[in-house]
């Protein structure tokens, strides 16, 4: 079975500081990973995807996620925090198995203080 | 703009009533997923079409619930009798079917039985 635990069900930083939402999945199969966005009211956003192509990975708004197989870690990073920023952010995977949906994990709600 | 647009974008209805969502996937995607999200949650799977077959039924979705893609294009979720623990987001989400994993998601229509 595949999961995904987001450590840390918010998380507040300053405008300017760095971001750190973790993420670590289970998985018996090289997994396809994403991240996502959530604004309040409104769907999902993808923001960035690992597919075995490169460890690192950039997304829009500034962000990237490092995948690290040996910790089955995908913790999204993001150097300085805006304050458009705050929001729900959702750590997602798919495992190639034939299965085609997603996995979330629980979320992450950021908050970005002035 | 040419994303996954829902109808309604809300809904409130009286419990034992029934209810229909609406879903327009992106135009070239032959891939549509419904989820469900609620309070302080991550989505959770309930269903997926390739084209007009669905595929795949989560054991979230009761015999009270039913999908449909009737052309391949838009798809329908009903849920009959609803009961006040149907309250969440119906999320759905499209993609294309060829190697690529990605979900794009809608806005969502949120459901409130009272």
């Amino acid at each position: 079975a595949q999961s995904v635990t987001q450590l840390g069900s918010h998380v507040s930083v300053s405008e300017g500081a760095l971001v750190l939402l973790r993420c670590n999945y289970s998985s018996s199969v090289p997994p396809y990973l994403f991240w996502y966005v959530q604004y309040p009211n409104q769907g999902l956003q993808l923001l960035l995807k690992y597919t075995s192509a490169a460890t690192l990975v950039k997304g829009i708004n500034g962000f990237e996620a490092e995948f690290k197989k040996s910790e089955t870690s995908f913790h999204l990073t993001k150097p300085s925090a805006h304050m458009s920023d705050a929001a729900e952010y959702f750590c997602a995977v798919h495992m190639d198995t034939g299965r085609r949906a997603l996995t979330f994990g629980s979320g992450t709600r950021l908050q970005v203080q002035p | 703009d040419t994303g996954v647009s829902q109808d309604p974008r809300h809904k409130i209805t009286k419990r034992g009533q029934n209810v229909t969502f609406r879903c327009d996937p992106i135009s070239e995607h032959n891939r549509l997923y419904w989820y469900r999200q609620t309070l302080g949650q991550g989505p959770e799977f309930l269903t997926y079409f390739q084209n007009e077959a669905q595929l795949e039924k989560s054991r979230l979705l009761s015999d009270r619930f039913s999908a449909e893609r009737p052309k391949g294009s838009f798809s329908t979720l009903e849920i009959q009798r609803t009961e006040q623990g149907d309250s969440a987001m119906y999320l759905c989400a499209s993609s294309l079917g060829t190697g690529t994993y990605e979900q794009y998601f809608g806005p969502g229509t949120r459901l409130t039985v009272t």
